[in-house]
């Protein structure tokens, strides 16, 4: 079936440090994958996503890697803010829809 | 804001009402997704509609349905509520059925049964 498995679900790092989340996928027909930051009260809102056919995508301190043999996602931010702490959200979706299947999420804390 | 709107904000209601979410797309945008965010399930697809038809399930409750109509617009009804049944529900806009096209969520209704 569709599943989505990311870690860790908590993240708590200082300022300046580098975070990284992981994702697990088990339907080898996904073929995109995005992450969303959602803070408190809000919407998810797309940071950054990568389509099967690629295997490394960066806009600026955000990165997404992929590995489709081991059909894993990480999502990587480099030089952290304290306005990067929120839930993040990775997903999965294949061509045939659209529809998103979303990890747990992991709550980042970025301390000043 | 993303374009996408939703109403109302905050609904409160007793076990076993009836409620209608409603959901905007943004303009242009042909495809609407209802997503269910609770605490201990995380995101949870529902369903997906393009251009006024079903296109997609997830582990929608037979006590839930949704319909797209011609201008777009998309209501998610939800009956015979249950405590359990409080959530965010969110909808989320995408110009067309790929994958790939980016979706746009709104702000959520959130769903409070008492």
């Amino acid at each position: 079936g569709e599943n989505v498995e990311q870690h860790p679900s908590t993240l708590s790092v200082q300022e300046g440090d580098s975070a990284v989340i992981k994702c697990t996928y088990s339907d080898s027909a996904s073929n995109y994958f995005p992450w969303y930051k959602q803070e408190l009260g809000k919407r998810p809102q797309l940071i950054i996503d990568i389509r099967s056919n690629v295997g490394e995508k960066k806009d600026q301190r955000i990165a997404v890697t992929l590995n489709k043999t081991a059909k894993h996602f990480s999502l990587h931010i480099t030089e952290t803010q304290p306005e990067d702490s929120a839930v993040y959200f990775c997903a999965a979706s294949y061509n045939q829809g659209g529809k998103l299947i979303f990890g747990q999420g992991t709550e980042l804390s970025v301390k000043p | 804001d993303s374009g996408v709107t939703q109403t109302p904000k905050h609904l409160i209601t007793a076990t076993g009402q009836r409620v209608t979410l409603r959901c905007s797309p943004r303009s242009g945008d042909l495809s609407v997704y209802w997503y269910q965010q609770s605490l201990d399930q995380g995101l949870q697809f529902l369903i997906q509609y393009y251009n006024g038809e079903e296109r997609a399930k997830g582990n929608i409750l037979e006590r839930f349905s949704a319909q797209q109509f011609p201008d777009l617009h998309s209501e998610l009804n939800l009956s015979s509520l249950e405590l359990g049944d409080s959530a965010l529900y969110f909808c989320a806009s995408s110009v067309a059925l790929a994958a790939y096209n980016e979706q746009f969520f709104g702000p959520g209704t959130r769903l409070t049964v008492l």
